[in-house]
Parts: C-alpha cells; structure tokens; sequence
C-alpha cells in the first residue's frame, strides 16, 4: 500500500510565477491537508478537502488555493510567489480523527 | 503567545538514555494530541496519538498528556543513534484534523 506520494520533490519558481504542487493520499483516506513548513519550524495549517471541498483554512492569503478530485488527491496552488513562499509543502491525509499520515514534501524555492 | 510551545533544543543523549521531549499548550479545547518524527529533509512519521488526557505505550515509545496542567510529553527508552531526528508534537481541537504544531525538538543520540 503507498503511502501519501507528493510531486514534485523539488522546484525552483522566480517571483511572481504560479505554482501546483500536487498530492495523492493513501488508499481509503478522503480528506486531504496541506501544510507549509518553513525551515526550522513546525508546519503551518494552510487548508483541508473533503469530498471535494474546501473544509478548514488557516491563516494564508488568496493566494493560496487548492482542489480535490473525485479520487480523493489533491492540488495545491501558489499565484504570485513571493520570496517568502519558500518552504516546504506537506500533504496530510486522514482515516479519521486524531490521525494524519504526511508525504515527503515538495520543496519550493522562490528566486 | 504561540498556541503550542516546544522547546527546539538540540537535545544530546547517549544511546541507551531514557529520552523526555515535552510540548506546553495554551488552548484547552485541544483534545488530541500527536508525536511526529522528522528526519532531515522528509515528511514527518507519526509516531504515536492520544485522545484526552492519559498515558498510551506503543513498543519504546510513551506518551503522557495532562491537560489540566496544558503538558504533553513523549519518552523513548533505550534511545538508537537511528532515534537522531526532530521530534514534532501536535494538537488538534476536533475531529476535523487542523493540527496546531510545535516547532520541533532536535534529538542526537550518540553512540
């Protein structure tokens, strides 16, 4: 059974470009979370799909928007990068409550 | 105020060490509670999940959450130099999975 798988690993944007980072969770979870990790700190809650919809968001800007599809995996868009954007993005999906299982993480660096 | 602290260390212990990694919080609606591990560059692992308040084994691992005093704590026994990581810790209010994280405790194991 594979886990969450994460693509891109790495990629490197200029400022002002849009970006998609996608995800596909593990076989039988239905909700996906997306976290951004700044180096040296915990990751931060950006949103979570569930059936397709956008259930929770944290403290991120427009910017930042995503989708679910109907097989459960999951998109991640950044327009307008700023040099801050730089981080590393982590999915996170979820059987229930209490548990979530993350991916490797795509590491996105803005110039 | 954070909503979670962790102290980031780094902590150093000798293999074989009884380890102690601790996280305060400051929001009781908080009702589970996680451990992840992050080695260098990848996702985080989960290593253990408690509901309330209580003490849960998993194999080397202990994890104790006193909510009326806002504490969590992990122990690893008869810490492994492969135990080397960051050492995450999580809460979420509900079923829903918005975790609120700590910035990570890093943990070296000498051998």
């Amino acid at each position: 059974d594979a886990g969450v798988t994460q693509s891109p690993t790495h990629l490197i944007k200029t400022r002002g470009q849009q970006v998609t980072l996608r995800c596909s969770p593990k076989s039988g979870h239905d909700t996906v979370s997306w976290y951004q990790q700044a180096l040296g700190q915990g990751p931060q809650f950006i949103f979570q799909y569930y059936e397709e919809e956008e259930r929770q968001r944290g403290n991120f800007p427009d910017r930042f928007s995503g989708h679910q599809f109907p097989n459960y995996s999951s998109e991640l868009n950044v327009n307008a990068l700023l040099l801050g954007d730089s981080a590393l993005y982590l999915c996170a999906s979820s059987p229930g409550p209490g548990e979530a299982f993350f991916g490797q993480g795509t590491r996105l660096t803005v110039v | 105020q954070k909503e979670v602290e962790q102290d980031p260390g780094p902590l150093s212990v000798p293999e074989g060490a009884i380890v102690s990694l601790n996280c305060t919080y400051s929001n009781s609606a908080f009702q589970y509670f996680m451990w992840y591990r992050q080695y260098s560059r990848k996702g985080p692992e989960l290593l253990m999940y408690t509901y309330s308040s209580g003490n849960k084994e998993d194999g080397r691992f202990t994890a104790q959450v006193d909510k009326s005093s806002k504490y969590i704590s992990l122990f690893i026994r008869d810490s492994q130099p492969s135990d080397s990581a960051t050492y995450l810790c999580a809460m979420s209010e509900d079923n829903f999975n918005k975790f609120y994280f700590g910035s990570g405790t890093k943990l070296n194991v000498k051998p």
